[in-house]
């Protein structure tokens, strides 16, 4: 099956810098999201993004199909960001999620 | 709208035990799933159901069953529980399923704990 990769595994930052997290998929996609899993478990959906950029105030995202990678981007952190991104994919012909390990970002003030 | 809703919150179970968890959404979503999710790693797949009276398997269906009878309801059950299925699990629903091309939502998950 299809194979998720996250990176960094995990992330501290000083509250107000920006940050890069990277998403690598070994095949064609039809289905990328990213979520961020709150300190307290609960699962938020960021984007819907197979492809191309969105942005959701201090988020945003973009995809690159053809080179199987999705970057999230955090600017101006704040403590509120702590928790786990999932990135999950589905590819052509499955109907389910397969999620990265995650990157857990820790945000101090 | 309530969304996903998860129950219980939290189990402790004895092996062998058997339980059900329930999920149920209101939003009319064709999709639902069942996913768990161990210490440190993403979620993996339990079961899937594409509408009432459809499921089918996911990445780690051994030891639970599934059942669609309603649109809104999708129970899962461990029949003989054992100390590898301590976990959390997660169930999603999303509106369509002819398509996974969609953002799926999540329930706020059951802590389950057997010893």
């Amino acid at each position: 099956g299809i194979q998720v990769e996250q990176s960094p595994p995990d992330l501290i930052l000083q509250e107000g810098a920006n940050s890069t997290l990277r998403c690598n998929f070994s095949d064609s996609v039809n289905n990328l999201q990213w979520f961020h899993q709150n300190p307290w478990g609960q699962l938020i959906n960021l984007f819907y993004i197979p492809s191309g950029t969105k942005q959701n105030g201090r988020l945003s995202a973009t995809t690159v199909a053809t080179e199987r990678y999705s970057l999230l981007y955090i600017s101006s952190s704040q403590t509120t960001d702590s928790g786990v991104y999932f990135c999950a994919v589905t590819d052509t012909g499955r109907r389910a999620l397969t999620f990265g390990s995650g990157t857990r970002l820790q945000v101090q003030p | 709208n309530a969304g996903v809703t998860q129950t219980p919150k939290f189990q402790v179970l004895k092996t062998g035990q058997s339980m059900t968890l329930q999920c149920a959404q209101d939003m009319n979503h064709e999709y639902m799933s069942w996913y768990r999710q161990d210490p440190g790693m993403g979620l993996r797949l339990i079961h899937y159901s594409v509408g009432a009276g459809i499921t089918d398997q996911g990445e780690v269906p051994n030891g639970y069953n599934v059942s669609r009878s309603t649109t809104e309801d999708f129970p899962l059950r461990l029949l003989s529980a054992a100390p590898s299925q301590t976990s959390v699990y997660f169930c999603a629903s999303s509106p369509r399923s002819g398509v996974i091309q969609e953002t799926q939502y999540f329930g706020p998950g059951t802590r389950l704990l057997v010893l």
